[in-house]
């Protein structure tokens, strides 16, 4: 089952524009992630955030997370061409005594050049 | 650093028949994933290993489909008879950790299988 569900479920902007995109979930966590995919390829991983944790950053990478309301954004700065792809975020809970990592169905963003 | 392998890439078969798909992990990874993603949706796990045993394979439809992970390195996931609905693309990922905690997953470039 996706616990994660990402908003807007598609983004377009202008290259040097910076984009948001949110996740919500629904039960407790122990991280949350973000994950890009290219078309036709695997996931590549971007960023981890802790259930403890508030903030973190990664070049031209924030993510944020409020436990309290089950939501995490992920910012990316100065957008590129490049980083056109599929972003999903993806949450580690323990379920049945191990901890799985649970994707949400993903959103397609645009950079436009 | 090499990544994850799989293979073959594409895979065309017909409804019932049966097919397998291969992965290795990145060397010293003790967690591997197979994952099922479906056109348009996020993937879906179907089963995790640690080494050589089965950590969760509570997603995985077990009437149809198999994996094992021999001597805890390569893997190998098996549909037996496919259904149309198996149309999708199956992802291996691994991770170092024994314990999935704080790790992020590597994952391959994936299989897109289709079923005729």
């Amino acid at each position: 089952s996706q616990q994660g569900e990402e908003d807007p479920q598609a983004l377009s902007i202008q290259e040097g524009e910076n984009a948001t995109m949110n996740c919500s979930y629904k039960t407790s966590i122990n991280n949350l992630q973000w994950y890009r995919q290219n078309s036709g390829r695997g996931l590549v991983h971007l960023i981890l955030i802790r259930s403890n944790e508030r903030e973190n950053h990664s070049g031209r990478l924030r993510v944020t997370l409020d436990t309290s309301k089950k939501s995490s954004s992920l910012l990316i700065t100065a957008s590129r061409a490049a980083d056109t792809a599929s972003y999903f975020c993806a949450t580690m809970v323990t379920q049945g005594g191990s901890e799985k990592l649970v994707f949400g169905k993903g959103m397609k963003l645009t950079v436009n050049p | 650093e090499a990544g994850v392998a799989q293979s073959p890439r594409y895979k065309i078969i017909e409804k019932r028949q049966s097919v397998a798909f291969w992965c290795n992990p990145i060397s010293g990874h003790a967690t591997l994933y197979w994952y099922q993603q479906i056109l348009g949706q996020g993937p879906k796990l179907l089963i995790q290993f640690q080494n050589n045993g089965v950590v969760d394979d509570s997603q995985l439809p077990k009437d149809r489909f198999s994996a094992e992970r021999l001597k805890g390195v390569d893997s190998t996931l098996k549909i037996q008879p496919a259904k149309l609905e198996d149309s999708a693309v199956y992802l291996c990922a691994s991770s170092f950790a024994l314990w999935a905690t704080n790790e992020k997953l590597f994952f391959g470039s994936g299989t897109q299988l289709s079923v005729l």
